[in-house]
């Protein structure tokens, strides 16, 4: 069975510094990763995605993944921190092959100081 | 372009009734997938439908269900409703194989069981 793990609920972090969001993963197949991001009472967005291909992912608004299989990990980062950037993140694994199932990770909730 | 409409937003029920929320997806898309949000136990898969056939289900009780129609809107049930029913349903739809675990997400439907 997959399984997403984010180590830690919430994260706070100053204006302009790095963004750090980590996430483990488990898969018994090469796995789709995934980072999506929740704003409070809003359904979720994607961020970015893992296929196949290239491993360092970018994705919108300036954060970017790098998807490192021996590590089993998909750690999303962003060098400089920005006030909207205050949200929860959500990393999720996917089988791929024609399900659209997705687990999610527990999420992570990022502050962001002025 | 319109996104996934869910309605209604917000609902109070008390245990034992029943509900049903329902979920139009973005035009095109034929896959719509479900998902309850708790805090305690944070997001779990609930189904998923293509062109009116469910693909996939989760690990929920009998109590749930789900349905899709020719036009590819999306209906969930939960019946004899229990406490811990209470949640933010969320509904996604996507392209399915085409972009797999792409999911455009709606607002959610807030439960919350009296």
């Amino acid at each position: 069975a997959q399984s997403v793990t984010q180590l830690g609920s919430h994260v706070s972090v100053s204006e302009g510094a790095l963004v750090l969001l980590r996430c483990n993963y488990s898969s018994s197949v090469p796995p789709y990763l995934f980072w999506y991001v929740q704003y409070p009472n809003q359904g979720l967005q994607l961020l970015l995605k893992y296929t196949t291909g290239a491993t360092l992912v970018k994705g919108i608004n300036g954060f970017e993944a790098e998807f490192k299989k021996s590590e089993t990990s998909f750690h999303l980062t962003k060098p400089s921190a920005h006030m909207s950037d205050a949200a929860e993140y959500f990393c999720a694994v996917s089988e791929g092959g024609g399900s659209e199932k997705l687990v999610f990770g527990k999420g992570m909730k990022l502050t962001v100081n002025p | 372009k319109a996104g996934v409409t869910q309605t209604p937003r917000y609902l109070i029920k008390t245990r034992g009734q029943q509900v049903t929320l329902s979920c139009s997806p973005i035009s095109g898309h034929r896959s719509v997938s479900w998902y309850q949000q708790t805090p305690g136990q944070g997001l779990q898969f609930l189904f998923e439908y293509f062109s009116e056939t469910q693909r996939n289900k989760g690990n929920f009780p009998g109590r749930f269900s789900g349905r899709q129609f020719s036009n590819s809107r999306s209906e969930m049930n939960v019946s004899t409703l229990e406490l811990g029913d209470s949640a933010l349903y969320l509904c996604a739809s996507s392209l399915g194989l085409v972009r797999p675990g792409e999911l455009f997400f709606g607002e959610g439907s807030r439960l919350t069981v009296l």
